[in-house]
């Protein structure tokens, strides 16, 4: 079965700073990867997907991920963040081609933004 | 509009209360889940279904009764709650494929 980890479990940078959220998979083929976006009290938001292809990914709210598949990481990262991007982020990988459609999701990362 | 739609948003209930929660998608998904997040933890599957059949129950206590009569409603009926209980029971939606699910916006749940 495929798992994840989050290294970070909060995350503090400065409005307007670069931020790189980590993840890291476990799955012995090429998985389905993604970011979610949780606002306090929210459902979760799709940010963006890798299935195949270009290795880097763009998703919504100027928000990018990068599959390396030798490092089984797929790290998000946006150039320079708004107070808005306060929020928790799970990362979340799907197994290609089997029988078990279920996600496994990773235990979030807390963005606060400073001023 | 996310494509799944989880009613109420809020709800606060006595310890001796009934009440379900609702979810709703038109996506032509075949799978629905609930999940428990309560504050500081993790996301807690609850139940998978799959075209309407129950594949999936974490050892969820008996005071949660899913129950799904379509692809496209789900329900959680909750009766004689605990306030551990209290959290945010989000609903989600998927294909077979494993490439994605679509979430709701959530059910506050605040037992007293």
């Amino acid at each position: 079965a495929q798992s994840v980890t989050q290294p970070d479990i909060h995350i503090t940078v400065s409005e307007g700073a670069s931020l790189e959220l980590r993840c890291n998979y476990s799955y012995g083929a090429t998985p389905y990867l993604f970011w979610y976006v949780q606002s306090p009290g929210q459902g979760l938001q799709l940010l963006l997907k890798y299935f195949s292809g270009d290795t880097l990914v763009q998703g919504i709210k100027g928000f990018e991920a990068e599959f390396k598949r030798s490092q089984s990481s797929f790290n998000l990262r946006k150039p320079s963040v708004h107070w808005s991007d306060a929020a928790e982020y799970f990362c979340a990988v799907g197994a290609r081609g089997s029988n078990d459609y279920k996600l496994s999701f990773g235990a979030g990362t807390t963005v606060t933004v400073r001023a | 509009e996310t494509g799944v739609t989880q009613t109420p948003r809020h709800l606060v209930m006595g310890m001796t209360n009934k009440k379900s929660l609702k979810c709703e998608q038109h996506l032509g998904h075949n799978a629905m889940y609930w999940y428990k997040q309560s504050a500081k933890k993790p996301l807690e599957l609850m139940f998978v279904y799959n075209f309407k059949e129950q594949t999936e129950n974490n050892s969820v206590p008996s005071r949660f009764s899913p129950e799904c009569p379509n692809s496209s409603h789900l329900f959680l009926h909750l009766h004689t709650l605990q306030p551990e209980d209290s959290a945010l029971y989000l609903c989600a939606s998927s294909r077979l494929t494993g490439d994605g699910y679509t979430f709701g916006s959530g059910t506050r749940l605040t037992v007293v």
